[in-house]
C-alpha cells in the first residue's frame, strides 16, 4: 500500500511569500497529482505529473521518481491562494488515488 | 465544458428517507467515481465506474446504491443512512480507466461536492 506523507500540515504565510509543499510516497506510481480544495468546496485538479516540472501561472510543480518525492510552490502567494492543497497518487497497486492528508495554508495579507 | 456537475449541493434526510445524489459530465469521459470526504480527512473511495459498469466497490455498505444510466450521468441511490453517513459527497471523472482497471487516465475533474447531513 502506497503511503502519501505531506508536510507542512499547517502553514501560515504573508502575501507575496514563496510557498513550497512537499509531498513523498512510499511505492512508485503512475502520475502525481496535486490538487486544491477551498474551504467546504470541491476539488480543483491543479496539476499531473509523471516526471520533470510543470508551470501554470504562479504555481510550479516538481516531481522527482527516483527519490518518490514532489513539491508544489506557489510564486507571490495571494490571500485567494489560501485553502488545502492535496497531493495524491495513482498507480502503485492501489485504486483510484491515494491522497495525502492535504496542507491547510492560510495566506494573510 | 470542462465542468463535472453535481445535485443537490445540500441535503438534509431522515434515516428513513430514500434520496438520490446525481452528477453529470459532458466531456466524453468514460470513466465516474463517487467519493466520501469526512471534515478535515482526505476523500475516500466509494464506487469506480468504467464504460457504464461498475468497475471497483469499495465495501461500501448496500445503503449505498450506485446507478451509470448512461455515460455522462452518475447517482448514488440512498436508503436508510446513518448519522454517521453525514459527510460531502464528491463526483469526479477521468479519461478512462488505467489497462488494469484500478487507476485514472489522466488528471481527475472534481464536482463541487454534495454534502449531506442524515438526521
Amino acid at each position: 500500500k502506497n503511503e502519501v506523507e505531506q508536510s507542512p500540515q499547517n502553514l501560515t504565510a504573508q502575501e507575496g511569500e514563496f510557498i513550497t509543499i512537499n509531498c513523498s510516497y512510499s511505492v512508485g506510481i503512475s502520475a502525481l497529482h496535486w490538487l486544491q480544495q477551498h474551504p467546504g468546496g470541491g476539488i480543483v485538479s491543479l496539476f499531473m505529473l509523471s516526471s520533470g516540472k510543470k508551470k501554470h501561472g504562479r504555481l510550479i510543480a516538481t516531481i522527482n521518481i527516483q527519490e518518490k518525492h514532489s513539491s508544489l510552490h506557489i510564486t507571490a502567494s495571494h490571500p485567494r491562494d489560501s485553502a488545502v492543497y492535496i497531493c495524491a497518487v495513482s498507480g502503485g497497486g492501489a485504486d483510484g488515488l491515494t491522497f495525502g492528508k492535504g496542507t491547510h495554508l492560510i495566506i494573510q495579507p | 465544458d470542462t465542468e463535472v456537475t453535481q445535485t443537490p449541493k445540500h441535503l438534509v434526510m431522515g434515516m428513513t428517507n430514500k434520496k438520490s445524489l446525481k452528477c453529470e459530465q459532458h466531456m466524453g469521459h468514460r470513466a465516474m467515481y463517487w467519493y466520501k470526504q469526512k471534515a478535515k480527512k482526505p476523500p475516500e473511495l466509494m464506487f469506480v465506474y468504467s464504460y457504464e459498469k461498475l468497475s471497483i466497490n469499495e465495501s461500501v455498505p448496500s445503503r449505498f446504491s450506485p446507478e451509470c444510466p448512461n455515460s455522462s450521468l452518475l447517482n448514488l441511490h440512498l436508503h436508510a443512512l446513518q448519522p454517521e453517513d453525514s459527510a460531502l459527497y464528491l463526483c469526479a471523472s477521468s479519461q478512462d480507466l488505467t489497462s488494469g482497471r484500478r487507476s485514472p487516465t489522466g488528471e481527475l475533474f472534481f464536482g463541487e461536492g454534495s454534502r449531506l447531513t442524515v438526521l
